[in-house]
């Protein structure tokens, strides 16, 4: 039962314009939502989360929306540079417990 | 340095042998978790530990067992592995603030069961 689903395995983009990685999730109860990046050979590191009383939070170039009451998530990041390209995770949980992961959409960002 | 650290990162073993996944943290840190990475399946937590002595299952906790005798060792034991346990396996810790606090994850366990 995955109940966090990333539906496009995959995103490419041109160097300096957006990147727009999308996440649904079916359970009503998660409240904490975060993004995680991954390199080749590196276990995935933090990005931004959110928590569930918000609908945008946002640190550099990398924003995450919330609507709740699509239960829906996404990741923006502009402008897009090569050193993004990487596997992004979307994560949820409930009171930061057994936290559940998308299954990863893969970005590549062109030169 | 803040890390998380797992033992071995590359492993081919057959089915049948047991074998320990060590993962160590150093930030004393209280929450510890165990994932799996498959293809098209994203992260699945295996077990996780919210303190000493204190561990419970998660999404997939079949043919896995831990042990938190110590805040900053968490290790992965494998009784009789298999097959199907065949994948890169993570550990994690984060501090337990209650909702608040990201996971930081170790650089990942590469197992192959013959």
């Amino acid at each position: 039962d995955q109940q966090v689903k990333q539906n496009s395995p995959s995103l490419s983009v041109q160097e300096g314009r957006i990147s727009i990685l999308n996440c649904d999730y079916t359970n009503s109860m998660f409240d904490y939502f975060l993004w995680y990046k991954k390199y080749p050979a590196e276990g995935p590191t933090f990005l931004i989360s959110i928590s569930s009383i918000k609908d945008k939070n946002e640190d550099g170039r990398f924003t995450v929306f919330l609507n709740k009451s699509a239960k829906h998530l996404s990741l923006h990041i502009v402008p897009s540079q090569p050193g993004d390209s990487a596997v992004y995770f979307c994560a949820a949980s409930v009171n930061n417990n057994d936290m559940r992961f998308g299954a990863g959409t893969r970005l590549t960002v062109k030169p | 340095e803040a890390q998380v650290t797992q033992n071995p990162r590359y492993l081919i073993t057959v089915t049948g042998k047991k074998l320990t996944v060590t993962c160590s943290q150093n930030m004393n840190h209280e929450y510890m978790s165990w994932y799996r990475q498959d293809p098209g399946l994203g992260l699945r937590q295996i077990y996780y530990s919210m303190n000493v002595e204190v561990t419970d299952k998660g999404d997939v906790p079949e043919g896995y067992k831990v042990s938190r005798k110590e805040k900053r060792n968490f290790p992965l034991i494998l009784e009789s592995p298999s097959p199907n346990q065949t994948s890169l396996y993570f550990c994690a810790s984060s501090l337990w603030t209650g909702g608040t606090d990201t996971q930081y994850f170790g650089p990942g366990t590469r197992l192959t069961v013959l």
